[in-house]
């Protein structure tokens, strides 16, 4: 079946650093990607999506590529900030608008 | 405009209790959905509604029972709480096809079954 897979976390960064955080899917045919973040406490919110190969997501200085060749989604922000401090998951929908999700990466950004 | 609405935040239950899980949104969304969140294992779905009247299972069905009567409803049950139900359970809400917003999620309810 479908599948998502993430690094597994937690990935601590200092303040301004660099942020890759990896994830690759199974799935046949065509689906559509997403990345949702966690904040504490709180429910997932949408974070970026890409609906076809070669679509680049981006919201809040966050970035990711659909690149079906290596059916993978990183997503990657220049400079973190402690605000951006929560857990992340990436996710596929395929079909209507079910969504199968990764186990989620936490990222703590120290000040 | 409140969103999707999920109570109790958290709920205590002993094994064998029923309860249910209410969620409602004020979005006029046709598509609504249950996840529970386990550490390590992301979210996977329970069940989900494409409309009122119509219910169907997700990949952890077991144990929970769902009805939409209305759109704006979607209530979880859990018919005998098990340990192994022990969770946070998140409901979300969505146009048909997810289109640019994608899901909106409630806050979540811990469910702990001692």
């Amino acid at each position: 079946g479908d599948s998502v897979t993430q690094m597994e976390g937690p990935v601590t960064l200092s303040e301004e650093a660099f942020l890759t955080i990896n994830c690759t899917y199974t799935a046949t045919g065509y689906p559509s990607l997403f990345w949702y973040v966690q904040y504490p406490g709180e429910g997932l919110q949408l974070l970026l999506k890409a609906t076809k190969a070669d679509d680049k997501g981006s919201n809040k200085g966050f970035e990711a590529t659909y690149r079906k060749e290596t059916t993978s989604f990183h997503l990657e922000k220049g400079s973190v900030q402690v605000s951006d401090s929560a857990v992340y998951f990436c996710a596929l929908s395929k079909y209507g608008n079910k969504l199968v999700f990764g186990a989620g990466t936490i990222l703590r950004v120290k000040s | 405009n409140a969103g999707v609405t999920q109570t109790p935040k958290f709920q205590v239950l002993k094994t064998g209790q029923s309860m249910t899980l209410q969620c409602a949104q004020d979005m006029n969304h046709e598509y609504m959905s249950w996840y529970r969140q386990d550490p390590g294992m992301g979210l996977r779905l329970i069940h989900y509604s494409v409309g009122a009247g119509i219910t169907d299972q997700g990949e952890v069905p077991n144990g929970y029972n769902v009805s939409r009567s209305t759109t704006e409803d979607f209530p979880l049950r859990l018919l005998s709480a098990a340990p192994s139900q022990t969770s946070v359970y998140f409901c979300a809400s969505s146009y048909e096809g997810l289109n640019n917003y994608g899901y909106t999620f409630g806050s979540g309810t811990r469910l702990t079954v001692v």
